[in-house]
Formats: C-alpha cells, structure tokens, sequence
C-alpha cells in the first residue's frame, strides 16, 4: 500500500497570503496524484489530477506541481472561500488507492 | 449537469447490516466505473469499494472485503453499498463518487452529498 503523507497538518495563512501545501509518497505514484478541497459539510470537491492540470473551473490561483514522490499544492493569494482541509490522493498503484491524512488551511 | 445523490444511512447497532444507495444523472451512468468513500469523523478520507462500468470487476478495502458489496444497476442508473457485520469503527460520512473519464477509474470527478452511518448501541 502505498502511504501519502501531508504536511502540514495546519496552515495558518491571511487572506490575500500565499499557501503552500505538500504531499509525499512512499514510493513512486508516476505523476498519477489528485487534490481535493473539501470544506465542512460539504462533499469533496476534485481540484487538480494528474499532478498538475486543474479541473473543470477551477480557479488559476490553485496550481499543482511535483513528480515521483514529492507532490505541493500552491494557492496563490487565499480567498475566504479557500479556507479548508485538501487531501492529496494517489491513483497510481491499486487497490487500494490512498488518501493523506489532510491539511487544514486556516485563517491567520 | 452530473448529481450524484447517497440514500440509505442511519443508525444502526453493531453486527446490523445496511444498503446504502447512489442515484446518478447526467452522464451515461454504464460507462463510468464508480466507487464508495468515506470520511471518519475527524480523520480524513478512506476509499472503500470500486465497481467497474459494467459491473463485472469489483475491489475492496481490506478494512471491509468479506463485509461489503458493491454493486449497481445500470438500468436504474444506481449505485449500492450492502453493508453487513458493522463496526463501530464504520461510523462515517459514505460518498459515492464517479470515475473520471480515459480509464482513471480511481480519480473522482464527482461526489455525492455523503451520507451518514452511525453504528452504535
């Protein structure tokens, strides 16, 4: 199985402010890495696949980067409605295809 | 526009059994593999259950095989979760979601509202 590990658990950032998100793999998921926002209440919501391409409407602020088992996640200046947990996924190695645990991006 | 709409949660005592149930509309429902997700209450997202479009290939947690089974109809555009022998530790928020187009089965590019299963005496 493979592990996805996100760092930090919290973020802390004003509005308007940079946000940096990381994920890790335990070994190689070949670029095959999904983010999701998801906010309380709501279903999560598919942002980036394919480590880097955004999905439909999303906005450009939300960028993906990284290969192999190193993975970030940059929204470039936070909206009010940015403020959520993002889980990275991998879909490269099945089953069982892993989520990480999350980051929380709060509000400074 | 894709809806995905869970049906079926509640409470049930440990060792119950439950089905939930996924409506979906707006896309050509046969051809999409789908899959159950869930969310623990203060943990983060565990993938549970994948089912091909045709129905004929399915995958399992190992948290849960031999316990669940996924199935769907694609006459009635529906998805399915029967769940037997539950834990108290399948307490969680249950999302269908559909697979992306091209094959990626296991990217989900639609999610249902979740539905809630509480097991517990």
């Amino acid at each position: 199985e493979i592990v996805m590990t996100q760092s930090p658990a919290t973020l802390s950032v004003s509005p308007g402010e940079r946000a940096t998100l990381s994920c890790r793999a335990s070994q190689s998921v070949r670029s095959n890495l999904a983010w999701y926002q998801q906010k309380p209440g709501q279903a999560p919501r598919l942002l980036i696949f394919d480590a880097s391409t955004r999905a439909t409407g999303i906005p450009a602020r939300f960028s993906g980067s990284g290969s192999g088992t190193e993975y970030t996640l940059t929204i470039s200046s936070l909206q009010s409605e940015d403020f959520a947990v993002y889980y990275c996924q991998q879909y490269s190695t099945w089953p069982p295809w892993t989520f990480g645990q999350g980051t929380t991006v709060e509000t400074k | 526009e894709v809806q995905l709409l869970e049906s079926g949660g509640g409470l049930i005592q440990p060792g119950g059994s439950l089905r939930l149930s996924c409506a979906a509309s707006g896309f050509t429902f046969s051809s999409y593999a789908m899959s159950w997700v869930r969310h623990v209450p203060g943990k983060g997202l565990e993938w549970v259950s994948t089912i091909s479009g045709s129905g004929e290939n399915t995958f399992y947690a190992d948290s849960v095989r031999g316990r669940f089974t996924i199935s769907r109809d694609n006459s009635r555009d529906t998805l399915y979760l029967q769940m037997n022998s539950l834990r108290s530790e399948d307490t969680a928020v249950f999302y269908c979601a559909k697979g992306a187009p091209a094959g990626n089965d296991a990217l989900f590019d639609y999610w249902g509202q979740g539905s809630l299963v509480t097991v517990s005496s």
